[in-house]
Parts: structure tokens; sequence; C-alpha cells
């Protein structure tokens, strides 16, 4: 069966710290993967998206960057986190052009 | 700009009651809506799919309603329960200009379901 996998659930980091986040994808092969992020209150914002493995794509300048190191694996990275990071980040895989499946989330909480 | 409007932002009902949610959208060409719910902390869950042709589907105590016309989808939940509480995201897929298929995501009702 194709499932989503992303760790850790919840995550507390000092700022200035570095940042890294992963999503695995099984089940499948050549996946389309995303990251975006959810600020309370507001929608999903797209951060990355990955069509193959080194094929990053950036849709909103930040401190955040993404790698795809291999098929399946999609990686969230900071270098320094900024206060501004904190939020609700979402790994999702895209089956087909109908849309998302998601991963169960992570909680950055900077401080 | 292509736009997903999504209301009330929050609802606070009780158990076993019915409710509505809505979705507005400003995306063109269309080409299929979602709906998603989304427990506290955990990623988006689809519920339903609606094409352009489609008018009502359900699942279970949810059934969605689709007017292309008015560019209106609705969502109404039947008999709540407590476990209903979450945010329920509307999502549009529609064409880009660039051939690809793009996603604009609505920013979501909280519903709160009480005993």
């Amino acid at each position: 069966s194709q499932t989503i996998h992303q760790w850790p659930a919840t995550l507390v980091q000092p700022v200035g710290s570095p940042l890294s986040l992963e999503c695995t994808v099984e089940g499948t092969s050549n996946p389309n993967l995303y990251w975006y992020r959810q600020a309370a209150g507001r929608g999903l914002q797209l951060l990355f998206y990955s069509v193959g493995i080194g094929q990053i794509s950036s849709e909103v300048p930040q401190n955040l960057s993404a790698s795809r190191p291999q098929d399946r694996q999609f990686i969230l990275s900071s270098k320094k986190l900024l206060l501004s990071d904190s939020g609700f980040y979402l790994c999702a895989w895209r089956p087909d052009e109908a849309g998302y499946t998601f991963g169960s989330g992570t909680r950055l909480t900077v401080v | 700009k292509n736009q997903v409007e999504q209301s009330p932002q929050s609802l606070i009902i009780l158990e076993g009651k019915n409710c509505t949610l809505q979705c507005n959208y400003t995306v063109s060409p269309f080409s299929n809506l979602r709906w998603y719910k989304q427990d506290t902390g955990r990623g988006p869950v689809s519920l339903t799919i609606m094409t352009f042709s489609e008018n009502t589907k359900s699942n279970g105590r949810y059934t969605a309603t689709l007017d292309a016309d008015t560019k209106q989808s609705s969502l109404h939940i039947t008999a709540s329960q407590l476990s209903d509480s979450a945010s329920y995201i509307c999502v549009v897929n529609y064409l880009s200009g660039a051939g690809s298929y793009q996603l604009t995501f609505g920013k979501g009702t909280k519903l709160s379901v009480i005993p």
C-alpha cells in the first residue's frame, strides 16, 4: 500500500539551531513531493516541491531549504532557525492530479 | 486571482446537530474540488472529491454539494459527533496557464462539537 511518513511529530528548537524534518513515501516510485507550512489561522502555504531526485522548486523566499536525496525521501532543513519559522509543517505526496495525501505533520516551536 | 474563501471561520455546535460549511472559489478553469478534514495536530485527510459534473457526493454523515455555475460548494455534516471537531479545508484544483494542475487551499473552517 502507498503511505507517507513524516517525523518528528513535535519539535522544540532554540533560535539559531539547525533543523531537519524528514518525509518518506512507500509503495510508489518517482512521486511528486511537497512541503507546506500551516500557520495558526491561515491556510496552507506551499514552501517547496520536487518532481524527482535532486529537483527542488522553491515557492517563497525564506530561511528554509529542501533536498531530495532519494526517490522517496524529501527533507526540509534550515541552518539557523528564526522565531518566525515556528509553525505546523506538512509533507504531501500527490498521487494524481486530483489531490494530495498528507503526512501527519510536524509541530515546530522555535524558542 | 485564483482564490478559495471558506465560511464561517469557526463554528460551535451541539452534539447531534447538523451544520453546513461553505466554500466559494474564483478558480478557473475548474477541474475538481476536495474537502479535507484536519484533526488538531494532524495532517489533512480527504473526505470527498467532486468534479465539474457532480452536484452531490456523500461519505457517511458528510455530504458535499457543488454548484459549478455559481462556484460554490458546501459540506453538510449530519448528526454531528464529538469526533467531528476539526478544521475542514476546501481545496480547488485547476488547470494553470502553464498547462499543469495547481491546487488552491482555503483557510479552513474550525468546527467544535460540544456535548
